[in-house]
């Protein structure tokens, strides 16, 4: 039982360059969100997909875009990376009120 | 004022003494609360959800909840090492339909052997 899946686990990144963090959750969950985690920032919310089709802003969504495939799978992108979205990204599928995250993204953009 | 407020720590406990963690919190509505451990470079986990006042107990864990004083807080018991992560506080509040979920910026507790 894989539970969330994230690809990549790391990633280096220029300025400008455009990437995609793929998600996906074998739970049968309707609800899939993307966070951010930052030192003395703890958990932010990037977006969030409260059903297949559709998607909504969360805490900080300034400079990512995000796609709910279906209802398993949760991508975010980043368009034109920026230094300031170095940070370990999570996706975290929610059963309720509890969410089960995935192993991370480290992402670093020079 | 944060939604979510925990201290960063470290906490350092001696290994088989009690660990107190605690959170406070802002909006009184706010319905249900969670303890996630983090090991580090690892994804948080939850371990205790608690949602009416008083204590919650599984295991060597305790949950405490107090709406009034807007705290919550975790009990662990015969700290072990291995018991060493970041403790991250979480809040959930139904807001129009959306269960929205706050975290605090988690608390980091070192058991030392």
């Amino acid at each position: 039982n894989a539970g969330v899946t994230q690809t990549p686990k790391f990633q280096v990144l220029k300025t400008g360059q455009s990437m995609t963090l793929q998600c996906a959750q074998d739970m049968n969950h309707n609800s899939m969100y993307w966070y951010r985690q930052d030192p003395g920032m703890g958990l932010r919310l990037i977006y969030y997909s409260a059903s297949e089709g559709t998607t909504d802003k969360g805490e900080v969504p300034n400079g990512y875009n995000v796609s709910r495939l279906n209802k398993r799978e949760f991508s975010l992108r980043l368009e034109s990376a920026a230094p300031s979205q170095t940070s370990v990204y999570f996706c975290a599928s929610r059963e309720g009120v509890f969410d089960t995250f995935g192993s991370g993204t480290r992402l670093t953009v020079v | 004022q944060k939604e979510v407020e925990q201290n960063s720590g470290p906490l350092s406990v001696p290994e088989g003494a009690i660990a107190s963690l605690n959170c406070t919190y802002s909006d009184r509505v706010s319905q249900s609360f969670f303890w996630y451990r983090q090991y580090s470079g690892k994804s948080p986990e939850l371990i205790m959800s608690i949602y009416s006042n008083g204590d919650k107990e599984d295991g060597r864990f305790t949950a405490q909840l107090n709406k009034a004083s807007q705290y919550v807080s975790l009990l662990i018991r015969d700290s072990q090492p291995s018991d060493s992560a970041t403790y991250l506080c979480a809040v959930n509040l139904n807001s129009g339909g959306y269960q929205k979920v706050t975290f605090g910026i988690g608390t980091k507790l070192q058991v030392i052997p």
